[in-house]
């Protein structure tokens, strides 16, 4: 099975612009998630879709944003980007259930940010 | 807010050498997990825990589910060059719900050949 897809891996982009990541699970996984990755806070979670349907956001701003496409694809956007959001973007899926949460998470390799 | 504590923050060891880390909690959790960070690559689960009280090992690794339920172990034994990396301890749960992960800060690992 092909494990999790990001694209691009890398992406230079002016603060003020905006920026769309893009995700492909693991094929038959329906949940995704996005974690945000920076040296200085680490792994944060952003958000989870799952069926089309955001599940669970965490703390970040509305800038932040995501959906999810019928065939579990995946993007999260970005607006009016600040030199903070330089990050490294993890995408991971799981073939977890709406109302399951152990299921492991598998991770993409994650596209890095840099904002200027 | 919800924080894992780990430690060591990291760590520099001669080939061959055993490695131990860990995790703590000031809150319970159900599940431990352990994940492994390559360079340039994204997480890769190692071990899950679901007990507590559970050690599980996977090759020369392995992790016990504290039994307080507020902490977690990671050892590694004779270490290898591959080794080298970022181990992240997490828990489902936290502020964010339970379907997202807390991660701890992190361990990075070199070893010297």
């Amino acid at each position: 099975k092909a494990g999790v897809t990001q694209t691009p891996r890398y992406l230079i982009k002016t603060r003020g612009q905006q920026v769309t990541l893009s995700c492909s699970p693991i094929s038959g996984h329906r949940s995704v998630s996005w974690y945000q990755q920076t040296p200085g806070q680490g792994l944060q979670f952003l958000f989870e879709y799952f069926s089309e349907t955001q599940r669970n956001k965490g703390n970040f701003p509305g800038r932040f944003s995501g959906r999810q496409f019928s065939n579990s694809r995946s993007e999260m956007n970005v607006s009016t980007l600040e030199l903070g959001d330089s990050a490294l973007y993890l995408c991971a899926s799981s073939d977890r259930l709406r109302t399951d949460y152990n299921s492991p998470l598998h991770f993409g390799n994650g596209t890095r940010l840099t904002v200027t | 807010g919800q924080q894992l504590n780990q430690s060591p923050q990291s760590m520099f060891i001669q080939e061959g050498e055993d490695v131990s880390m860990n995790c703590t909690s000031s809150s319970i959790f159900n599940t431990w997990l352990w994940y492994k960070q390559d360079p340039g690559e994204g997480p890769v689960l190692l071990i899950a825990l679901y007990k507590a009280g559970e050690l599980t090992s996977n090759g020369r690794l392995t992790a016990q589910f504290g039994t307080t339920r507020k902490d977690s172990f990671l050892n590694i034994s004779a270490s290898i060059p591959s080794d080298v990396g970022i181990y992240f301890c997490a828990v489902p749960g936290g502020e964010t719900g339970r379907r997202a992960l807390t991660f701890g800060s992190g361990t990075r690992l070199q070893v010297q050949p």
